[in-house]
């Protein structure tokens, strides 16, 4: 099956700076790319996402670039708040619809 | 956008017994939903394909006489804990593809389960 990893496990960033996380994955089928942010004990929340035909893609404070060569996709969050603070998950959708998660990154904005 | 429900949100059970978590998708129709396992700070782990009409398909590792998957209908899949032991303490996360051309995945709540 995928495997995806994520890194860096945990991130510190003081309010106003950016902050990125990357993923790799492992199955060159694999089509769609999804980031969630996750707060404690409850579900994840889809942030952004890129599709396997686009280098890159943004959304405000936060774009995805997508390296499909290289098997590898990152999460870009410029101005950070603290309210950004959370673990983000990265993930990656099998041909079969499956979807397997990095590692998660508990990202910490310090005001 | 889509909405996926579970229950119960918690439960609490005794060791040797079985659990049973309901998913649901309130408003669409899933052929497919997803089981996931998350214990403390760790990442999603994907158990199993729940496929309506179909026997479940698991991933590796993943034990199906334990872990028992139901999908009889387009709105409701379910995961049987059977003989819980407190290692299967943990939080269940279900998801469900929305149909169409953008396939995108919803989850539900969570339960958080704790066997004692």
């Amino acid at each position: 099956g995928e495997n995806v990893e994520q890194h860096p496990s945990t991130l510190s960033v003081q309010e106003g700076d950016s902050a990125v996380i990357k993923c790799t994955y492992s199955d060159s089928a694999s089509n769609y790319f999804p980031w969630y942010k996750q707060e404690l004990g409850k579900r994840p929340q889809l942030i952004i996402d890129i599709r396997s035909n686009v280098g890159e893609k943004k959304d405000q404070r936060i774009a995805v670039t997508l390296n499909k060569t290289a098997k590898h996709f990152s999460l870009h969050i410029t101005e950070t708040q603290p309210e950004d603070s959370a673990v983000y998950f990265c993930a990656a959708r099998s041909p079969g619809n499956q979807f397997y998660f990095g590692t998660g990154t508990s990202l910490t904005v310090i005001p | 956008g889509a909405v996926v429900s579970q229950h119960p949100s918690w439960v609490i059970c005794k060791s040797g017994t079985s659990v049973k978590i309901e998913c649901r998708s309130l408003d669409f129709q899933a052929t497919t939903m997803f089981w996931y396992r998350q214990f403390p700070k760790q990442s999603l782990m994907l158990m199993a394909t729940s496929n309506e009409g179909s026997k479940a398909t698991y991933e590796q590792g993943v034990e199906k006489d334990k872990f028992l998957i139901n999908h009889a209908s387009l709105t409701l899949s379910t995961l049987t804990v059977t003989s819980a032991h407190p290692e299967d303490s943990s939080f269940y996360i279900c998801s469900a593809n929305y149909p169409g051309t953008l396939v995108e995945q919803y989850f539900g709540p969570g339960t958080r389960l704790t066997v004692t």
